[in-house]
């Protein structure tokens, strides 16, 4: 079963709208951590967003907010304010295990986002 | 400064070949990773060092060999290189220290097997 489950292989936002990039997940741990990464075409992995398992607020980070419902397992980033430059592939990770030992990130297959002016 | 630097960027070579990908990271941080991203984007675990031991070890056929002299380097080497070994590979780093444990990667390598 797939741990990280994007949905969306493609999404389409014009300039300045919001728009929220659905991410699922799927463990058993108590201690989790959840991220967002962004890939432009140049092809760097940009860290965007973390939220802990155990948080009770969602995350922000300037555009970016995460969308945390720890009940339906879904992790979804929102970027609000959308701009040119956000046109990239955006994967969802997690981290299970967070005080168990080492683990690593699993990614989900990740959304191109598409910005039109 | 790069925090996590890997070269070279573009590799090209044939099959049948032997290459290696170096990577340093300048962070301080003391686990390690390589990660393939393939053709369709998908990103997979290789391997994990953790202050040079060999820590997570996917399903990776043992033509793929990491070595960590130190806990600042992590290498790649890749003997018999076979066409589907084409993909871009990544290098990571993470603190234990850190709340987050967010990877900081490194701006990938491009492997392309003829």
């Amino acid at each position: 079963a797939q741990k990280i489950t994007q949905t969306q292989p493609g999404m389409f936002v014009q300039e300045k709208e919001a728009v929220t990039l659905d991410c699922t997940y799927d463990t058993s741990d108590q201690s989790y951590g959840l991220f967002w990464y962004k890939q432009p075409s140049s092809g760097e992995m940009i860290f965007l967003i973390y939220q802990g398992s155990y948080d009770e607020q969602n995350a922000t980070e300037g555009r970016y907010s995460l969308n945390f419902q720890k009940a339906r397992k879904s992790a979804n980033l929102v970027i609000s304010a959308s701009q040119l430059g956000d046109s990239a592939m955006y994967f969802c990770a997690m981290r299970e295990g967070l005080y168990s030992g080492y683990s690593t990130l699993t990614f989900g297959k990740g959304t191109m986002l598409l910005v039109s002016p | 400064d790069t925090a996590v630097s890997q070269t070279p960027k573009y590799l090209v070579t044939q099959m049948g070949n032997d290459k290696s990908i170096k990577c340093e990271q300048n962070l301080g941080h003391d686990t390690m990773y390589w990660y393939k991203q393939d053709s369709k984007k998908f990103l997979k675990i290789m391997f994990s060092y953790n202050n040079k031991e060999l820590i997570i070890n996917e399903t990776v056929p043992n033509r793929f060999s990491p070595k960590s002299p130190d806990k600042a380097h992590l290498n790649l080497h890749i003997n018999s290189l076979e066409l589907g070994d084409s993909a871009v590979y990544f290098c990571a780093s993470s603190g234990t220290r850190s709340s987050t444990g967010e990877l900081f990667f490194g701006e990938g390598s491009r492997l392309t097997v003829l």
